[in-house]
């Protein structure tokens, strides 16, 4: 299995509070995706990275930042978590970018109530 | 940015062949066609990807059509552990600035595998 590890795997936390997930790689990837993935969605992306401290935006990035000062680290945080936040987290790290195969971690949950 | 068609849901019958089709007619010449799979309450799982020619893996075989608008990924015989959801997915051609491709996820073919 790809070395990616997501924290926290779950978590319940209140509308308006801030929350940052965490994905480490112990690949040495240079590029790291968040997705999250909603019931009638499928996997939608949020940001991703092509580098340390170069990000781009998703599909759904509205409410998303993110940051990534070293290789092995990708933080996806939510300013100000809304109910609409509520879903499956994944992140996903890959090697070169176009071919190469994408591995995903094992998801975070997060409920905002 | 090039999208994906696949039917919603399938069904096979274990140890048999199955056949998972996907339309992408506005795929670009750099675009890379790969395949993920999802069981309930995981992450996505590689099975396999190609470019242009037809490709094998101990997973599963990647059929592409010669004007690559369409892909078929073939399962040789199903398993009750291949139940699961399988995408087909353009990895965005990788642009010269170095900024990487980007998986953009359709809704997927449900597979159910009856015993």
């Amino acid at each position: 299995d790809a070395g990616i590890t997501q924290s926290p795997r779950h978590k319940v936390t209140e509308t308006g509070t801030p929350v940052t997930l965490r994905c480490h790689q112990t690949e040495n990837h240079r590029y790291m995706y968040w997705y999250r993935q909603d019931p009638g969605h499928g996997l939608r992306l949020i940001h991703y990275s092509y580098g340390v401290k170069d990000t781009d935006k998703g599909e759904v990035s509205d409410g998303y930042s993110v940051s990534r000062s070293k290789t092995e680290d990708f933080l996806l945080t939510l300013e100000s978590a809304t109910s609409s936040q509520t879903s499956v987290y994944f992140c996903a790290i890959s090697d070169k970018g176009t071919g190469n195969t994408i591995y995903f971690g094992e998801g975070s949950w997060l409920t905002v109530v | 940015d090039a999208k994906t068609t696949q039917p919603n849901s399938m069904e096979s019958n274990e140890e048999e062949p199955v056949h998972l089709p996907c339309n992408h007619s506005t795929i670009s010449g750099t675009d890379y066609i790969h395949w993920y799979r999802q069981l309930p309450s995981q992450g996505p799982e590689y099975v396999i990807h190609g470019l242009t020619s037809n490709v094998n893996n101990r997973m599963a075989s990647l059929a592409i059509a010669e004007d690559r608008k369409s892909s078929t990924l073939i399962l040789h015989r199903a398993t009750l552990r291949d139940a699961a959801v399988y995408y087909c997915i353009l990895l965005l051609g990788m642009r010269l600035s170095g900024n990487t491709g980007k998986l953009i996820f359709g809704q997927g073919t449900t597979l159910q595998v009856k015993p």
